[in-house]
């Protein structure tokens, strides 16, 4: 079974201070796919960054970057210079491939307000 | 913007009342899926379409009836709801069982349920 782990339930912080949201997965298979979604007021479950568990390799983007280490089994995603327009939940997921279909399974999500 | 279109974006119904739920996704994908998501919660998943056969069910009432009338389209169609059923209702598509960069599940941006 695949577990997810988002500790944080909800974080305050300042524009332009730098935020980095924490996440602990759980798996037995050696194949596996991690993602974070940010999710607005409005719904709408945005897609932002996917690692595979075969790359380990780390990667900035803009404001994001993601801290991807298998040998703790985290995928931390951090915000810099953090914006109004961040404020959102913020989900990791899991998904391994079963013959069925892909099943995703998110950790409980991350609250962040980001505050003028 | 989203190419996984959701209608409506609000419903309103009462407990004797039949309606759907309708999406449309616009990728080319072969996998569509529902996830419900409570207040507060992270999303929950209901049903998975791969090529437009049902291929997950995870144990859900009867009073949801999911269809798949095409690779592009999935209707989730609703009868004697009960309040508890209120909630975020999300379409998502992907690639089915594909590694690499296939398998990212996108999602629309839900309709809201109300049911009184």
């Amino acid at each position: 079974a695949q577990k997810v782990t988002q500790a944080q339930t909800e974080i305050s912080v300042v524009e332009k201070e730098d935020v980095t949201l924490d996440c602990v997965y759980e798996t037995r298979d050696t194949t596996y796919y991690l993602f974070w979604y940010k999710q607005p007021p409005s719904g709408e479950l945005v897609f932002l960054i996917r690692r595979n568990s075969f790359d380990e390799q780390n990667e900035i983007s803009g404001r994001y970057s993601w801290n991807f280490q298998k040998s703790t089994s985290s995928f931390n995603f951090t915000i810099t210079a953090s914006q109004v327009v961040d404020s959102a939940v913020y989900f990791c997921a899991l998904l391994v491939l079963t013959g069925g279909g892909n099943k995703l399974t998110f950790g409980t999500g991350t609250q962040l307000k980001v505050e003028l | 913007d989203t190419e996984v279109t959701q209608t409506p974006k609000h419903l309103v119904m009462g407990m004797t009342n039949k309606k759907s739920l309708k999406c449309e996704q616009h990728m080319g994908h072969r996998a569509m899926y529902w996830y419900k998501q409570k207040a507060k919660k992270p999303p929950e998943l209901m049903f998975v379409y791969s090529y437009e056969k049902l291929s997950i069910n995870e144990s859900v009432p009867s009073r949801f009836s999911p269809e798949c009338p095409n690779s592009s389209l999935l209707n989730l169609h609703l009868h004697a709801l009960q309040p508890e059923d209120s909630a975020l209702y999300l379409c998502a598509s992907s690639q089915p069982n594909q590694d690499r960069a296939g398998n990212t599940i996108y999602f629309g941006e839900g309709s809201w349920l109300t049911v009184v």
